[in-house]
């Protein structure tokens, strides 16, 4: 079956760098995507990784490892804006599929 | 101007009615998706759309239905609407494969409808 796991929820202090891992099972792969959702918004897309290492973006980077079904989003230099659900979303079969993991809900405090 | 619109932006509505969600587009994307999410899960495919003559049933297609009018547009239709069709419901576009072959998808603001 298809499956992504990510934590539930995490905490983190302004200014901090705080990691995000989700683990994926999924019946093909062809990319890892990382968004961002404020509450009651729309997901607005981070990041893309469909090889394996890091790509880094500004605060953001995003690393993968297809052969452990892994990947984390690093958030550097933690802002209160950043407050916000992380989705991780991997891309299977031919047609641009997507399968989102639940989301991970990041609190940042002063 | 956004460049992917949903309208209505909330909606109430009774057990039993027919309902129709629309989203616009001015990306010039070929691929349009409809997704719901409901708290605790993750987003879930329910069509989606590669051109005007493709139509593709997601993970949850069971009592929806969807148009595909023009390139830009794209409406989901709930046929006869029940409770546990509360949700926020997304619509999403993206490019056909590009040289670098990410093809993002885009959200919409979503619209969030209750069914009581």
């Amino acid at each position: 079956g298809q499956n992504i796991d990510q934590p539930t929820e995490m905490t983190a202090t302004e200014g901090a760098i705080v990691q995000i891992n989700c683990t994926y099972q999924t019946s093909g792969f062809n990319g890892l995507f990382w968004y961002q959702q404020h509450a009651g918004e729309a997901p607005t897309f981070l990041s893309y990784n469909v090889l394996d290492g890091l790509e880094e973006k500004g605060r953001f980077s995003s690393f993968l490892s297809r052969s452990k079904g892994y990947s984390y989003l690093l958030l550097k230099e933690l802002q209160m804006k950043d407050s916000a659900s992380y989705l991780c979303a991997v891309r299977w079969g031919g047609y641009n599929k997507l399968i989102f993991g639940a989301g991970t809900r990041l609190a940042v405090h002063p | 101007d956004a460049d992917v619109t949903q309208t209505p932006r909330n909606r109430i509505t009774k057990t039993g009615k027919r309902i129709m969600l629309e989203c616009s587009q001015t990306k010039g994307h070929d691929r349009m998706y409809w997704y719901r999410q409901d708290p605790g899960l993750g987003l879930r495919l329910i069509y989606y759309s590669f051109d005007v003559k493709d139509i593709n049933k997601g993970e949850i297609s069971d009592g929806y239905s969807v148009s595909r009018q023009a390139q830009a547009k794209f409406s989901l239709s709930l046929e006869s609407a029940i409770p546990n069709q509360t949700a926020l419901y997304f619509c999403a576009t993206s490019d056909r494969d590009r040289e670098d072959r990410t093809d993002t998808q885009y959200f919409g603001p979503g619209t969030r409808l209750t069914v009581l």
